[in-house]
């Protein structure tokens, strides 16, 4: 592994499943994203860890939920998918405080249907 | 509330120059970023800056005036590879990055 996966990177997922988003980073950052992207908005927060066993709330939280187990992991989970959760999914990376700039994973393009 | 303004697209001609704006208003300010994002790609980091003024790298600019709330990119001799979404990032008071929604760069023969 180098740097930032994410798995899988695309998916279609039927409409009320239960799906999880994978994770993982490599260089030891203390912080990690979640952000959804769509055409037009741009990127937006949906949850963040500034370290291992922390998690907090972004700018659209609502139908997801994250965990932090351990430093490289960052699962992010929807618990019953929606037609409007249909996003490209990007998860980053940072160290913690100024000038850090974020890594992102290549991206997970989900389609509920 | 926080807001981040760029344009939505822009184009420009392969070797010329071009300045892509950002504004933003935030609470606080921990420094401001730009990343390049190809189409179906992540986005990569291109700059940083926190002090007003100019930083330089290659062929690429990024200028900052916080008393103003803005920022510019400038790319010079555009390369058709050049093609790209541009994001302008902010880092607020707690250091989240609050992003733009991107502008899209063309570059024509």
């Amino acid at each position: 592994i180098a740097g930032i996966t994410q798995a899988p990177t695309s998916q279609i997922l039927a409409a009320g499943r239960r799906m999880t988003l994978r994770c993982t980073q490599d260089m030891r950052h203390n912080a990690m994203y979640w952000y959804r992207q769509d055409l037009g908005l741009g990127l937006r927060l949906i949850h963040y860890s500034n370290t291992a066993g922390t998690t907090g709330k972004g700018e659209v939280p609502d139908g997801y939920s994250v965990s932090r187990a351990n430093t490289d992991d960052f699962p992010l989970t929807l618990a019953s998918a929606v037609p409007s959760q249909t996003s490209v999914y990007f998860c980053a990376s940072s160290d913690t405080g100024e000038n850090t700039e974020a890594f992102f994973g290549q991206g997970t393009r989900l389609t509920v249907v | 509330g926080q807001n981040i303004d760029q344009p939505t697209e822009m184009t420009a001609t392969e070797g010329a120059i071009v300045q892509i704006n950002c504004t933003y208003q935030t609470s606080g300010f921990n420094g401001l970023f730009w990343y390049q994002q190809h189409a179906g790609e992540a986005p990569t980091f291109l700059s940083y800056n926190v002090l007003d003024g100019l930083e330089e790298k290659g062929r690429f600019s990024s200028f900052l005036s916080r008393s103003k709330g803005y920022s510019y990119l400038l790319l010079k001799e555009l390369q058709m590879k050049d093609s790209a979404s541009y994001l302008c990032a902010v880092s607020d008071s707690n250091y989240q990055l609050i992003w733009g929604a991107g502008t899209k760069l063309i570059i024509k023969p």
